[in-house]
């Protein structure tokens, strides 16, 4: 079996906080996980992806993410957040044959 | 490169009309899908191709058909469209040889009166 758990629907920081949105997986296989981001009435960008060759991954706009396998987790972080950060973010797990699953999205509030 | 390309972008239908959602991609990928996007539940997946020619159902395939008669060409059929069917729908499709990374199209609004 497959899942994934954003554990918040909402996040609000103000601009120049830290920003961290939360994700949970299992997995049967050894998966490879990605972050992307859709900003309003668009469509999905990658952010970042782990795919076993390092556990704390950069990707695009300053945004990071660490795979935890004792956690199962692999949490979302940017150091400080913009205004153009808002948008929904996904959580998504790959693993095994065709099986893609995605978290329910959390929404990012940033406020001036 | 166009990557992912979907037509229309929106669409209004009546109950019970009929229309296909075509998907059309440049990367020579193997796999395409077709997912729904509901406020506050995600990207289901309503059916999925891993090949030309062979299609397989989703979490939510009810009400959809689909046809996968090239390698660059997936296209998404509602043949009765219902209320519950108003929704964003995103075609994809998935490089294996990248980890699994998948490119969305830019996703057709569909609203069904």
């Amino acid at each position: 079996a497959q899942s994934v758990t954003q554990l918040d629907s909402h996040v609000s920081v103000s601009e120049g906080t830290p920003v961290l949105l939360r994700c949970n997986y299992s997995s049967s296989y050894s998966p490879s996980l990605f972050w992307y981001v859709q900003h309003p009435n668009k469509g999905l960008q990658l952010l970042l992806k782990y795919t076993s060759a390092a556990t704390l991954v950069k990707g695009i706009n300053g945004f990071e993410a660490e795979f935890k396998k004792s956690e199962t987790s692999f949490h979302l972080t940017k150091p400080s957040a913009h205004m153009s950060d808002a948008a929904e973010y996904f959580c998504v797990v790959s693993g095994g044959y065709q099986k893609v699953t995605f978290g329910i999205g959390t929404k990012l509030q940033v406020i001036p | 490169n166009a990557g992912v390309t979907q037509t229309p972008k929106f669409q209004v239908l009546k109950t019970g009309q009929s229309m296909t959602l075509q998907c059309a991609q440049d990367m020579n990928h193997n796999s395409m899908y077709w997912y729904r996007q509901d406020p506050g539940m995600g990207l289901r997946l309503i059916y999925y191709s891993a090949s030309e020619g062979t299609t397989d159902k989703g979490e939510v395939p009810n009400g959809y058909n689909v046809s996968r008669l090239n390698k660059r060409e997936f296209s998404l059929r509602l043949e009765s469209a219902a209320p519950s069917q108003t929704s964003v729908y995103f075609c994809a499709t998935r490089d294996e040889s990248s980890y699994n990374e998948q490119f969305f199209g830019p996703g057709t609004r569909l609203t069904v009166l």
